[in-house]
């Protein structure tokens, strides 16, 4: 059974570009929690999605991020215009359902975001 | 407020030790649960061990086990007879559930090194 797969695992970009990056969860699960870790600390929540339904974006910064969760194929968080405090590793996770203290979230690699 | 503090930024311990790492944890939920991650240099997000509030004893998982003080809002991580591999950032995480949300928050970390 396939871990939680994310990719691309290191993306380089310059100032303005645009970032996407995709998270393809476990298999039977159908939560998807996206989390940022800037260097030195702890990750940090962005957004909770079920498929096709964003459920908690409290942690997302409200302009040039967005996030999306379709009914087929992998989780997508953009970044618009990336600037060089967006540089750090985000990671998915995801779990098979919602609503117990113990529906433990499992990991993917991460991506490593470099903005130039 | 934190919600997560790890006071040990780092800790060393020699082979074959047993080594504790802190945490400690605040909310006003009667209903949460506790997650240990472990982080190696490779980056991944490996889960550890869980431990729920309503949990009567302590979790343990192989050489992991969780020292859960409720009334003192403490839920340390204990690894018994420390191997090379155990090296890492170690992070201590909390979901509150009645609150309806999803997320885990984290700590800041303990980087543990474990020398011959």
């Amino acid at each position: 059974n396939a871990g939680v797969m994310q990719n691309p695992r290191h993306l380089v970009r310059r100032r303005g570009q645009e970032a996407r990056l995709r998270c393809s969860p476990m298999k039977g699960h159908s939560h998807v929690y996206w989390y940022r870790q800037l260097p030195e600390e702890g990750l940090k929540f962005m957004v909770y999605l079920q498929k096709e339904n964003i459920i908690d974006e409290s942690g997302m910064p409200k302009e040039r991020f967005s996030a999306e969760f379709p009914k087929e194929g992998p989780s997508i968080l953009r970044i618009q215009q990336v600037v060089r405090g967006d540089s750090a590793a985000y990671f998915c996770a995801s779990s098979p359902r919602m609503g117990t203290r113990g529906e433990t979230q499992y990991f993917g690699p991460g991506t490593r975001l470099l903005v130039l | 407020a934190q919600k997560i503090t790890q006071t040990q930024p780092g800790m060393f311990v020699q082979e074959k030790e047993a080594v504790t790492l802190d945490c400690t944890y605040d909310t006003s939920d009667p209903s949460y649960g506790l997650f240990w991650y472990k982080q190696p240099s490779s980056g991944e997000m490996i889960f550890l061990i869980y431990q729920g509030s309503y949990d009567q004893q302590n979790a343990t998982e192989g050489r992991y086990s969780l020292n859960f003080q409720k009334a003192r809002k403490s839920a340390n991580l204990v690894i018994s007879a420390s191997q090379l591999g155990d090296s890492a950032m170690y992070f201590c995480a909390m979901r509150e559930v009645n609150t309806g949300f999803q997320k885990l928050v984290f700590g800041t970390g303990t980087r543990l090194l474990v020398s011959p």
